[in-house]
């Protein structure tokens, strides 16, 4: 049974910082490692997929990795922002359309 | 192009009772799955529906069921509530026909059953 492990479960730096979040899953048979963000009382937000042929993706000041033999992907966040306050969080697609989630990295960057 | 639609944002009912929860999805796709989220248990997955067929459904009782339509909207039906089921309800919305797709999620129900 796959099953996906966030570290930290929260982290708190100052504005400017670069920072690493954490996911890592038991299962190495996955077709894509998706990050989102979600905000207080919302919904979620896509921010980065990659495929499981793929290394890394980047997206502005994101850049996500992923090393499937190991069962590892970060989350790179550049020059954090207090916009950048969230929770993140990690899935991997199981090929059923079906997301199997860590629970969460809870982001807070200090102005 | 519109997003994810959910209603109601908010509910309350209580023990015993059911609600139904509706999930509009982004014009022109054809899967909607849906998620339970709390506190003590994350995201969970719920079921997910694809041209109306109930494609691939997770590890929840038989009192969580959903169904359909033919222009893709599907609704999320609770019966018997419990205090448990208290959660945030997300719908999320894909084409469906690619496995490296992203999906698109709502804002979600936020339901509190007393």
């Amino acid at each position: 049974k796959q099953e996906v492990t966030q570290i930290p479960a929260a982290l708190s730096v100052p504005e400017g910082e670069n920072l690493v979040l954490n996911c890592s899953f038991t299962d190495s048979a996955i077709y894509n490692l998706q990050w989102f963000r979600q905000d207080p009382g919302k919904g979620l937000t896509s921010l980065l997929l990659i495929q499981s042929s793929q290394r890394e993706q980047t997206s502005g000041r994101l850049n996500a990795s992923l090393d499937k033999s190991s069962g590892r992907s970060t989350l790179y966040i550049a020059a954090s922002q207090p916009g950048d306050s969230a929770t993140y969080l990690c899935a991997v697609e199981d090929g059923n359309y079906q997301l199997i989630w860590g629970a969460g990295t809870k982001l807070i960057i200090k102005p | 192009k519109a997003g994810v639609t959910q209603t109601p944002r908010y509910l309350i009912k209580t023990r015993g009772q059911q609600v139904t929860l509706s999930c509009s999805p982004i014009s022109g796709h054809r899967s909607v799955s849906w998620y339970q989220q709390t506190p003590g248990q994350g995201l969970q997955f719920l079921f997910e529906y694809f041209s109306e067929t109930q494609r691939n459904k997770g590890n929840f009782p038989g009192r969580f069921s959903g169904r359909q339509f033919s222009n893709s909207r599907s609704e999320m039906n609770v019966s018997t509530l419990e205090l448990g089921d208290s959660a945030l309800y997300l719908c999320a919305s894909s084409s469906g026909t690619d496995y490296q797709e992203t999906q698109y999620f709502g804002p979600g129900t936020r339901l509190l059953v007393l």
